[in-house]
């Protein structure tokens, strides 16, 4: 799996936007940007996915650069409860994620 | 909402013992995964299931491990002989599709404790 880089730490207020980097300069054709997140002490889940095009879903935004090679993932307005390790991971086939360290995201009242 | 479920929570065993991990996937789910993640460390994927065989595993996944679908609802890993490394959150998921755009799910994780 093509490599991502995140920076390791973001910290943001309550109630305002969120903007997650991720740069994959590797990513093939083929490869589906997907992220996932990890709420303390919870398996990971499911964020949001996309290809080529920008992508909107109830949980977050997610936009692609045109040449593909970051995203960015968008929290519209950060709750508390989004505080979460953020994953960007690259998808090119079924098989296992490939998960790196992520980032940390902290969220202040 | 449907959900992955896996049981127990918590597993407490001695080095040596063999230890089962049990999951229940999401019931019209095709593909299944078990991931492992060490205190304070990435997630690692281990192994993913179709079709009732292995389609792929990690350099993690040796012969001490072993996953099978006994029955129509259950998905179990199975470690034969414990090692204090093998201490780690143990995490189940499931997918729908056999494709790259679809999303995994997963379930809240066993805890392994090796003594």
């Amino acid at each position: 799996d093509a490599k991502t880089t995140q920076p390791n730490s973001m910290e943001s207020n309550e109630e305002e936007p969120v903007h997650l980097p991720c740069n994959h300069s590797t990513i093939s054709g083929t490869d589906y940007i997907h992220w996932y997140r990890q709420l303390p002490s919870q398996g990971p889940e499911y964020v949001i996915h996309g290809l080529t095009s920008n992508v909107n879903n109830r949980m977050a935004s997610l936009a692609i650069a045109e040449d593909r090679k970051s995203s960015t993932l968008i929290l519209h307005r950060a709750t508390l409860r989004d505080a979460a390790v953020y994953y960007c991971i690259l998808q090119g086939g079924a098989d296992g994620l490939t998960f790196g360290k992520g980032t940390h995201l902290i969220i202040q009242p | 909402e449907p959900e992955v479920t896996q049981t127990p929570s918590h597993q407490v065993t001695q080095m040596g013992q063999e230890v089962i991990l049990r999951c229940v996937p999401i019931s019209n789910h095709l593909y299944f995964y078990w991931y492992r993640q060490i205190l304070g460390q990435k997630v690692e994927f281990l192994v993913s299931f179709y079709n009732n065989e292995i389609s792929e595993k990690s350099e993690i996944f040796d012969d001490q491990f072993s996953v099978e679908r006994p029955d129509g609802s259950n998905f179990t890993l199975k470690i034969r002989s414990t090692k204090l490394e093998d201490s780690a959150m143990y995490f189940c998921a499931s997918s729908e599709y056999v494709v790259s755009n679809n999303e995994q799910f997963f379930g809240p994780g066993t805890r392994l404790t090796v003594l």
